[in-house]
């Protein structure tokens, strides 16, 4: 019974090409986040909604555009797939925005060619 | 701004030996700190955290990390560490402003039998 869960877990397309990675949580949380882990491993914020609501919001380019269609659901949709893009993007979620604990889902990796 | 600074890419250590992860942070205000560990092709996990209270922290799977406020650091250590703890290792900071959660690059901890 998995608490975050995201699809697809893999994702190859080529540059230019428009795509969504969903994600889902099934433990009542009402924050939610996507993270984009680069190929160092290093760990970004992108983008978190509270209650729908979006309340954390990057400097990333606006083609990456992030939907909240209830409280356990997140989907990210990427216009215009650049190189840059291939990463591992992790979608999260916590009980409140405070995100003291926050529970990832098991990541969706991308590579553009 | 908050930012977490790990010294140590990778830590090579034999089974059964002690081991101490680095952390450390830069703050102006009170934080909240946190380890996540990352086994491969998985999420992250909280292994866990400083909100406030007693400086040392105990965890899953045997850790547990100190607190020092004057030596801004939050290290993670295991007494006698197995081949199945080898995995990322990610310190992390709050942001209590803005409700972010701040990452440092990582620590590879390869446990080698």
């Amino acid at each position: 019974d998995t608490a975050v869960s995201q699809t697809p877990k893999y994702l190859v397309t080529q540059m230019g090409n428009d795509k969504s990675i969903k994600c889902e949580q099934n433990l009542g949380h009402d924050t939610m986040y996507w993270y984009k882990q680069d190929s160092k491993k290093f760990l970004k914020i992108m983008f978190s909604y509270n209650n729908k609501e979006l309340i954390i919001n990057e400097t990333v380019p606006n083609r990456f555009s992030p939907k909240s269609p209830d409280k356990a659901h997140l989907n990210l949709h990427i216009n215009s797939l650049e190189l840059g893009d291939s990463a591992v993007y992790f979608c999260a979620s916590s009980q409140d925005a405070q995100g003291y604990e926050q529970y990832f889902g098991p990541g969706t990796r991308l590579t553009v060619t | 701004a908050q930012s977490v600074t790990q010294l140590d890419s990778q830590v090579p250590v034999f089974e059964e030996a002690p081991v101490e992860l680095r952390c450390n942070y830069s703050s102006s205000v009170s934080v909240y700190l946190f380890w996540y560990v990352q086994y491969p092709n998985q999420g992250l996990q909280l292994l866990l955290k400083y909100l406030s209270g007693s400086t040392l922290v105990k965890g899953i799977n045997g850790f547990e990390a100190e607190f020092n406020k004057s030596q801004t650091s939050f290290h993670l250590r295991k007494p006698s560490v197995h081949i199945s703890d080898t995995a990322e290792y990610f310190c992390a900071v709050s942001d209590p402003s803005s409700y972010k959660l701040i990452f440092g690059s990582g620590t590879r901890l390869l446990v080698r039998p």
